[in-house]
């Protein structure tokens, strides 16, 4: 069981928003703003989406924002694409335990 | 640009041992840490600990203590991670990563296969 929570499925249609959940502990979290997001398609690495709670790295389309309230941080994909459809895992950098991850949730582009 | 590039699949028999390598380029080698993890067929992301590219420090998560060693030569900027006496529960991708507090950069992967 991971120490951060994601629900395993999610699904919009083109154009629709959807958002992602991750919900973890005060310790998970470890009262760091270092949540990250990553999205990995079939058979490739995972690609860092979002670093930081809510910043994007260079190359990340505006489609893509995060956000935390409390203990529960959240991916919101606007204007879904088709390309948009792999898993999403939500990562918390947690000090001297350095790293934890959610579960996952396998976004459908229906 | 920032590139890791890891070793090619292996297949191994259960008892054996395995070195995975994950070679940097594209920044200066001993500034970021570099972090395992491990994805199991058909399922998610698990951290396997980290280590520090400055000093060769690991650090192992729980779970991946005892029969997995990470190194470093920072001759050619390369990490390794050994795994020994291979158990099936091993089978799966092991990713290298580049750490900024969070893992920017990630190898291709490396698949390795334990068969009985």
């Amino acid at each position: 069981q991971s120490a951060l929570t994601q629900p395993p499925s999610a699904s919009g249609s083109p154009g629709q928003s959807v958002t992602i959940s991750c919900t973890g502990t005060s310790n998970t979290f470890g009262g760091y703003n270092y949540v990250s997001w990553y999205q990995q398609h079939p058979g490739k690495a995972p690609k860092l989406m979002i670093f930081e709670v809510t910043k994007r790295p260079s190359g990340v389309p505006d489609r893509f924002s995060g956000s935390k309230s409390g203990n529960t941080a959240s991916l919101t994909v606007s204007g879904l694409q088709a390309e948009d459809e792999a898993d999403y895992y939500c990562s918390s950098y947690a000090g001297s335990d350095r790293f934890v991850f959610g579960g996952g949730t396998k976004l459908t582009v229906l | 640009q920032v590139q890791l590039a890891q070793s090619g699949s292996e297949l191994k028999n259960l008892g054996a041992s395995v070195t995975v390598s994950c070679k940097a380029s594209g920044y200066s080698f001993m500034t970021h840490s570099l972090n395992w993890v491990r994805q199991a067929p058909g399922q998610g992301l698990e951290w396997m600990g980290w280590i520090d590219t400055a000093t060769g420090s690991p650090t192992y998560a729980q779970g991946f203590t005892g029969r997995f060693v990470f190194s470093l030569d920072t001759s050619v900027s390369t990490a390794y991670l050994q795994i020994s006496t291979l158990k099936a529960e091993d089978t799966g991708i092991y990713y290298c990563a580049r750490e900024v507090k969070w893992l920017d950069h990630w190898g291709q992967g490396t698949l390795v296969t334990v068969s009985s």
